[in-house]
């Protein structure tokens, strides 16, 4: 069975600080693909960052990167020098090849002026 | 190019009635899925197109729900009779073939009183 699991409801960043957001995942397929969304207040879901399994690089895009641990089964998401405007839900998300995307529960996350 | 587009945004109807959403893809997207979040939780998968074709609809709550894609392009998802369950925000998202990031567009928010 595939399974996502986000285990952060809530968390707090200052401004400009950098703050990490965890998953963790659970598959058996060999081939896999993991991905971070954003859904601001406004409600619309922002793709942000994707990594495969057979990736040997961390994957980044602008201030975030993704924490790759593919023994651990962990992406965590980390967004460095926070902005105020980063304040949103966040879900990680997972596909196997032939299979649906399956999502986590999110972690909302707060930057404090 | 274009973003997913949802129509409705918005949909208030009473228990009993039937309403009926609308997702045009990405051009040239041949998958499609359609999500639901469900006051603040999850993001649940309901079902898969691809091309015209449902890959999985096992996420499809019961038989008053209704998905099509004719011709491969738009879809729609029709509720009927609508219960006070079936509340909640419907995501329809598209993507490319493999390990792909999905395209969401803005959602459906519907409200059944």
């Amino acid at each position: 069975a595939q399974k996502i699991t986000q285990t952060q409801p809530g968390m707090f960043v200052q401004e400009k600080e950098a703050v990490t957001l965890d998953c963790t995942y659970d598959t058996s397929d060999p081939s896999y693909g993991l991905f971070w969304y954003k859904q601001p207040s406004s409600g619309e879901m922002i793709f942000l960052i994707y990594q495969g399994s057979y990736d040997q690089q961390n994957a980044t895009e602008g201030r975030y990167s993704l924490n790759f641990q593919k023994a651990r089964k962990s992406a965590n998401l980390v967004i460095s020098a926070s902005q105020l405007g980063d304040s949103a839900m966040y879900f990680c998300a997972m596909r196997a090849l032939l299979r649906k995307y399956i999502f986590g529960t999110g972690t909302r996350l707060k930057v404090l002026a | 190019e274009a973003g997913v587009t949802q129509f409705p945004s918005h949909s208030v109807i009473e228990k009993g009635q039937t309403v009926t959403l609308r997702c045009d893809p990405i051009s040239g997207h041949d998958n499609l899925y359609w999500y639901r979040r469900v006051m603040g939780k999850e993001i649940k998968f309901l079902l898969h197109f691809v091309k015209e074709s449902k890959q999985d609809e096992s996420g499809m709550p019961n038989n008053r729900f209704l998905a099509e894609r004719t011709g491969g392009t738009y879809s729609t998802l029709k509720v009927q009779p609508a219960e006070l369950e079936d509340s909640g925000v419907y995501f329809c998202a598209s993507s490319q073939e493999g390990l792909q990031p999905l395209h969401f567009g803005n959602g459906t928010r519907l409200t059944v009183t």
